[in-house]
């Protein structure tokens, strides 16, 4: 079945270490995205790649990582300077280009500083 | 920048019609969208419109745009419990995935 896949589902993170969320996508989509979720807030962009080996800040970039090195793949590095990193986080890939195209998520990945 | 504005919380009984309102400030957006959250998802679209169209209707839902009032809904027809969940709307330009969403309605139905 074509999807798009996060993983883990749930994931634990120590105060000042570096964690990666992985993101899958066997669609044949160019783009795909990174959100964050908090309660009450709605979706927030943290970074997006219309093709390989490249990407772009969304509005909250700021201690958020990326790479691009496969079509299939757009994996997440919460990274120790995220003060607040507690959130759910969705991954998204859509045609590029396309007008109207819709984006496919991810199940998510909640993330939890202990 | 863009921002889009819903009510955090609906309730209706089942049976009813529900209406979900949104409201965005820029009118850039090309497209609009509604997306369902079931709890601990992702999210699924459940229907767009494009933003020189007024009204679109697909099965039990029906997507009224106001342009000039900047002003969108989503109505429900004959709501089920199974359509319990958070519903986002959504504006976007061209590039698919690249939506500035509200803050989500939590749509609870009681039998």
């Amino acid at each position: 079945d074509g999807g798009i896949t996060q993983s883990p589902k749930y994931l634990f993170r120590k105060e000042g270490q570096n964690v990666t969320l992985s993101c899958e996508q066997n669609l044949n989509h160019d783009a795909m995205y990174w959100y964050r979720q908090d309660p009450g807030q709605g979706l927030r962009l943290i970074y997006y790649s219309q093709i390989v080996n490249d990407f772009q800040k969304g509005d909250i970039a700021e201690g958020y990582s990326v790479s691009r090195e496969k079509k299939e793949s757009f994996p997440l590095t919460v990274t120790s300077a995220q003060k607040n990193p507690t959130a759910f986080y969705l991954c998204a890939s859509s045609l590029r280009d396309a007008k109207g195209s819709e984006a496919f998520f991810g199940q998510g990945t909640r993330l939890t500083v202990v | 920048g863009e921002d889009v504005e819903q009510s955090l919380f609906l309730s209706v009984r089942e049976g009813d019609s529900s209406v979900i309102n949104c409201t965005y400030t820029d009118s850039s957006s090309t497209y609009l969208y509604w997306y369902k959250q079931e709890p601990g998802a992702g999210l699924q679209l459940l229907t767009y419109i494009f933003s020189n169209m007024d009204m679109k209707q697909d099965q039990r839902l029906t997507v009224l745009l106001n342009k000039k009032d900047k002003h969108l809904s989503l109505r429900i027809a004959d709501t089920q419990t199974g359509d319990s969940a958070i519903y986002f709307c959504a504006g976007g330009g061209n590039q698919g995935g690249k939506l500035i969403f509200g803050q989500g309605t939590e749509l609870s139905v009681k039998p």
